[in-house]
């Protein structure tokens, strides 16, 4: 079946410092790659997403960037606060597996820890 | 608005016992479907519906059964708990299509002894 990999599993910063969180994705169909942050006891909300067909989006200290050729995408925070700290999820839009297209597959998780 | 409402947060079951988690938005959402969060796992559907009427399985959907009578509800019922449906579970629903901008509900943390 399809998958996305995460990595890495746990990371630990600085405050101030930057996250670079990547993930993989199998199928060449995928067109749409959300992030999803979860924090501790809550649900998990969007905070960035890119189709395919653009390589970078920038939302103030977050960035997302593709590489469609290679099939892998980055979640990039900068300058990172003590709020950040959550598990961030990636997730890449199912393109061509039978009944279940269209539908989103997620990475397993970064547990992101800033450190003031 | 509330977004999406899930109930209960939180069940407890003995093996064998049969339940409803119940999921409603007031958002005028076609999609909606269902995820189950277990650790170091990520998330992972069950099942979905694309609108009142349709439902269709997910990764997942041993276990679990869906029905989506209006546009506003989607409940998830299991027929017959099992440990292995020990889970935190998320109800979530979207206005542009399946993967589009997910809005999730509050989730059910459940636990079949």
């Amino acid at each position: 079946g399809e998958n996305v990999e995460q990595h890495p599993s746990t990371l630990s910063v600085q405050e101030g410092d930057s996250a670079v969180i990547k993930c993989t994705y199998s199928d060449s169909a995928s067109n749409y790659f959300p992030w999803y942050k979860q924090e501790l006891g809550k649900r998990p909300q969007l905070i960035i997403d890119i189709r395919s067909n653009v390589g970078e989006k920038k939302d103030q200290r977050i960035a997302v960037t593709l590489n469609k050729t290679a099939k892998h995408f980055s979640l990039h925070i900068t300058e990172t606060q003590p709020e950040d700290s959550a598990v961030y999820f990636c997730a890449a839009s199912i393109g061509n597996y039978g009944g279940s297209q269209g539908n989103l597959i997620f990475g397993k998780g970064t547990k992101l820890s800033v450190k003031p | 608005n509330a977004g999406v409402t899930q109930t209960p947060k939180f069940q407890v079951l003995k093996t064998g016992q049969s339940m409803t988690l119940q999921c409603a938005q007031d958002m005028n959402h076609e999609y909606m479907s269902w995820y189950r969060q277990d650790p170091g796992m990520g998330l992972r559907l069950i099942h979905y519906s694309v609108g009142a009427g349709i439902t269709d399985q997910g990764e997942v959907p041993n276990g679990y059964n869906v029905s989506r009578s209006t546009t506003e509800d989607f409940p998830l019922r299991l027929l017959s708990a099992a440990p292995s449906q020990t889970s935190v579970y998320f109800c979530a629903s979207s206005s542009g299509g399946l993967s589009e901008k997910l809005f999730f509900g509050s989730g059910t943390q459940l636990s079949v002894l």
